[in-house]
């Protein structure tokens, strides 16, 4: 069965300071992964995906992941984050029957 | 609207009562999902429909669950007899197709937040 696993559920940090949002996932054939961000009261936003091609994929909001085939994760990154930043991120991956299969998310807490 | 709509934003209701969740997807968009958010959870996959056809139900999590599809658009999500554990953020997600060799971004509404008392 695949699945997605986010290790954290909240990560504090300081606004200018780089973070690391982790997500593993597992699957027995190819996959989709994504990156979604959901600000409070809002619906979900794509932030980035991983199709084919280049590990290293850019999304918006200065936001990156880098897929790594062999460890099975792909963790979220930004080198500087902004009280903007500040929501809850889910870490999915689409299976062959189309339908996401998402991680539990990851609170992204921004401090000044 | 250019996006996807659900309604109604929030629902209360009665345990036993049963409930219906509208989505509106992005004119166009063949393939239509509904997904769940419970409390401090990630989101689970519960339908999806291309055309007005439903080739995956494996979410829906009892038979208290349905869901329709009609004229290729709206969609309604019914709980019947609804439970506490029903309480949840409902969400609808539309694309333009499926398909793993033809990605398209699924876009999501903004949700229906139940609570079952």
């Amino acid at each position: 069965a695949q699945s997605v696993t986010q290790l954290d559920s909240q990560v504090p940090v300081f606004e200018e300071a780089p973070v690391e949002l982790r997500c593993n996932y597992s699957s027995s054939v190819s996959v989709y992964l994504f990156w979604y961000v959901q600000y409070p009261n809002q619906g979900l936003q794509l932030l980035l995906k991983y199709l084919s091609g280049s590990t290293l994929v850019k999304g918006i909001n200065g936001f990156e992941a880098e897929f790594n085939k062999s460890q099975t994760s792909f963790h979220l990154r930004k080198p500087s984050v902004h009280i903007s930043d500040t929501a809850e991120y889910f870490c999915a991956l689409m299976d062959s029957s189309y339908k996401l299969i998402f991680g539990s998310g990851t609170r992204l807490l921004v401090r000044p | 609207g250019a996006g996807v709509s659900q309604s109604p934003s929030n629902k209360v209701t009665e345990k036993g009562k049963d409930v219906e969740l509208r989505c509106d997807p992005i004119s166009g968009h063949t393939a239509l999902y509904w997904y769940r958010q419970r409390l401090g959870q990630g989101l689970e996959f519960l339908i999806y429909f291309q055309g007005n056809s439903a080739p995956d139900k494996s979410g829906l999590p009892s038979d208290r669950f349905s869901a329709e599809r009609t004229g290729e658009s709206v969609s309604t999500l019914t709980i019947q007899r609804t439970q506490q554990e029903d309480s949840a953020v409902y969400l609808c997600a539309s694309s333009s197709v499926t398909g793993l060799a033809d990605y398209n971004e699924q876009f999501f509404g903004p949700g229906t937040r139940l609570t079952v008392l």
